[in-house]
Formats: structure tokens, C-alpha cells, sequence
């Protein structure tokens, strides 16, 4: 089954403690992107990888990190996560990096709800 | 400052009768827009697209409207079902941008039966 599935699906941690959310997908798709959900505030992107090694900043990277070793794979790190970075957290997938009209699209992972204390 | 808004956070309709969802864009360089659907518990999932050459596209119950001259889209939804109630999102890109999604806050829709 084609899918992108995120680990933790749920995780509370204390301020300063770093962590790993870790995201995979089965299509081979190049793309790959993580976003926050924030009440009010829809979803706003953290962070995007073209492909293998080729990462990019979004709209709100304050905080976080990512890598792209495979292809397959997109982890995103919170050295030392704080209290205002407890969000929905989701990780997002697509063939194409760049496209034009067409109808590609993003594929969603399940969601990371992330409290920290 | 958000380039995509939906200004209403939630609309109930009945069983049957068209759902209307909104959304309003800022950044003229948008040429691609798109609509998710969330469940509780889920990710977004693709509804319906459309491309800045078109005014119109419709999927089964699904119909997006795009005027381009006032920077809105619309979603409506034919005849609404109970399956239906879930969070909207619209979103936009400008397709030489990376596909960069910029998303709307989401319209909470609830279908009572």
C-alpha cells in the first residue's frame, strides 16, 4: 500500500530534550516536505527536500532540522525543542519537485502530535 | 501575513443541500490551487485541483470555482453527505516555486443528517 507513515504518532517531551520525528514513504517520490497545524493558522511549511541531499528552509524553520540521506526518508529534529514548538506536526510527499499545471499532488502522513512540557 | 485565507472557520448544512466553501488569495504569482480534506486523526488528503487557466473543475460531487480577478476560489459540494463533515483546506501554489504549498486556517464542515 502506497503510503507516507510518521513515528511517534504521539509524543510529549520536556523543554531542551532533543528528538526525532521520523518520516518514510513507499512511492519513490522525489519530494518531500514537513509542515506544522496550528489552530487558526492552517498548515505552514517547515521544511522541503527536492531530492536526496537537497533540503530547503519554508516559511517557519526556526527550531528545527532536517536531512534527506535516502530517498525514502525525511526525519525531522528538534535539537532543543521548547514549549511554543507543541504543534500537529505533518510530513508530506509528492513525485514531482517541480511542476507546472499539473496534477500531482501532496500525499499526508497520519500526523505527530508533539506536547512539549 | 496570510496570503490564503478562509474566513469562515466552520459551516453546517444539511443532508443534501450544497455545501459552499470559501477562500480568498493575495499573491497574484499563484497559479495552482487545491483543496484537502481532513478527518480527526488523519492526514490531508487531495480533494480537487485546479489550474489558473480554468474557471472551473468539477469531480463527481465536487465542483472549485476560480475567479481569477478577484483572487477567490469556492468549493461546492453536491449534494452534501454526512461522510462529508470534515476540516477543508484550501491551498495555492505559484507552480515555479519549488511546489511550495501555501495552505488556508481550514473551514470545519459538518453535515447533519
Amino acid at each position: 500500500e502506497a503510503q507516507v507513515t510518521q513515528n511517534p504518532r504521539y509524543l510529549i517531551t520536556v523543554t531542551g530534550k532533543k528528538l526525532t520525528v521520523t518520516c518514510s514513504q513507499n512511492m519513490n517520490h522525489e519530494y518531500m516536505s514537513w509542515y506544522r497545524q496550528d489552530p487558526g493558522l492552517g498548515l505552514r511549511q517547515i521544511y522541503y527536500s527536492m531530492n536526496v541531499e537537497v533540503t530547503d528552509k519554508g516559511d517557519v524553520p526556526e527550531g528545527y532540522k532536517v536531512s534527506r540521506k535516502e530517498k525514502r526518508n525525511f526525519p525531522l529534529i528538534l535539537e532543543s525543542p521548547s514549549p511554543n514548538q507543541t504543534s500537529l506536526y505533518f510530513c508530506a510527499s509528492s513525485l514531482l519537485a517541480r511542476t507546472s499545471g499539473s496534477t500531482d499532488t501532496q500525499y499526508f502522513g497520519p500526523g505527530t502530535r508533539l506536547t512539549v512540557l | 501575513d496570510q496570503q490564503v485565507k478562509q474566513n469562515s472557520p466552520s459551516l453546517s448544512v444539511q443532508e443534501g443541500r450544497i455545501s459552499i466553501l470559501n477562500c480568498d488569495y493575495t499573491n497574484s504569482m499563484f497559479d495552482y490551487f487545491l483543496w484537502y480534506k481532513k478527518y480527526p486523526a488523519e492526514g490531508p488528503t487531495f480533494l480537487i485541483s485546479i489550474s489558473s487557466i480554468k474557471d472551473k473543475n468539477e469531480d463527481g460531487r465536487f465542483t472549485v470555482f476560480l475567479n481569477k480577478s478577484a483572487k477567490h476560489l469556492s468549493l461546492h459540494i453536491v449534494p452534501s453527505q454526512p461522510g462529508d463533515s470534515a476540516v477543508y483546506f484550501c491551498a495555492a501554489t505559484d507552480s515555479g516555486s519549488a511546489r511550495q504549498l501555501t495552505f488556508g486556517s481550514g473551514t470545519q464542515l459538518t453535515v447533519l443528517p
